[in-house]
């Protein structure tokens, strides 16, 4: 079935450690996008790519990086220098679209749930 | 930049009509999504308002007014599984050629018998 899957679901990580999160899908999306969520503060942008080889920053990109090597794929590191890691990551996939067409979905994962330990 | 607005919290009765209202702040406009999420589960979409108006889909509707600046989100005959939280998004306006969406930070909606 097509779909995102994100890895792992669980993952625990001490202070000054670098962790990676796995974003796959086989939806043929061109779009991808990292989010965090926190209780209280909904879906924050981390960043988001249009197409292989490129992305751009969120509004919280501080802390983070990405790569965008492949279509199926965009991982993000969580860097020591994100001062509060501890959250719920999502990752969504979308068609890519312009102007004016519908742009409203977004297709998501299950969600990696990160704690600092 | 862009904001939005919506209520933190809402609660109803099973068989009961409610409204979850969305104001948003963009300097351009795309349209207005809504998305369902259960507690502790990914995100699902819901609509996509890009003209003023209504749009319905089974149990659940959407309204849409760009001139106010406002949509809502109409759930009819609430049953236990609607409990969940509701976000209003609208598209990031920085990257004109960019389809990532901006969300409201949700409202949780807790259905009663």
């Amino acid at each position: 079935d097509g779909g995102i899957t994100q890895s792992p679901k669980y993952l625990f990580r001490k202070e000054g450690q670098n962790v990676t999160l796995s974003c796959e899908q086989n939806l043929n999306h061109d779009a991808m996008y990292w989010y965090r969520q926190d209780p209280g503060q909904g879906l924050r942008l981390i960043y988001y790519s249009q197409i292989v080889n490129d992305f751009q920053k969120g509004d919280i990109a501080e802390g983070y990086s990405v790569s965008r090597e492949k279509k199926e794929s965009f991982p993000l590191t969580v860097t020591s220098a994100q001062k509060n890691p501890t959250a719920f990551y999502l990752c969504a996939s979308s068609m890519r679209t312009s102007g004016r067409e519908r742009t409203g979905e977004l297709f998501f994962g299950e969600g990696s749930r990160l704690t600092v330990l | 930049g862009q904001s939005l607005e919506q209520p933190s919290e809402v609660t109803a009765v099973e068989g009961a009509i409610v409204q979850i209202n969305c104001t948003y702040q963009t300097s351009g406009f795309y349209g207005l999504s809504w998305y369902q999420q259960h507690d502790g589960g990914a995100p699902t979409f819901l609509s996509y308002n890009a003209l003023d108006g209504l749009e319905e889909t089974g149990r659940f509707s959407s309204f849409l007014s760009r001139s106010d600046s406002y949509g809502y989100l109409l759930l009819q005959e609430l049953q236990m599984k609607d409990s969940a939280s509701y976000f209003c998004a609208v598209r990031d306006t920085a990257n004109q050629a960019g389809t990532a969406l901006i969300f409201g930070k949700g409202t949780t909606l807790s259905v009663s018998s």
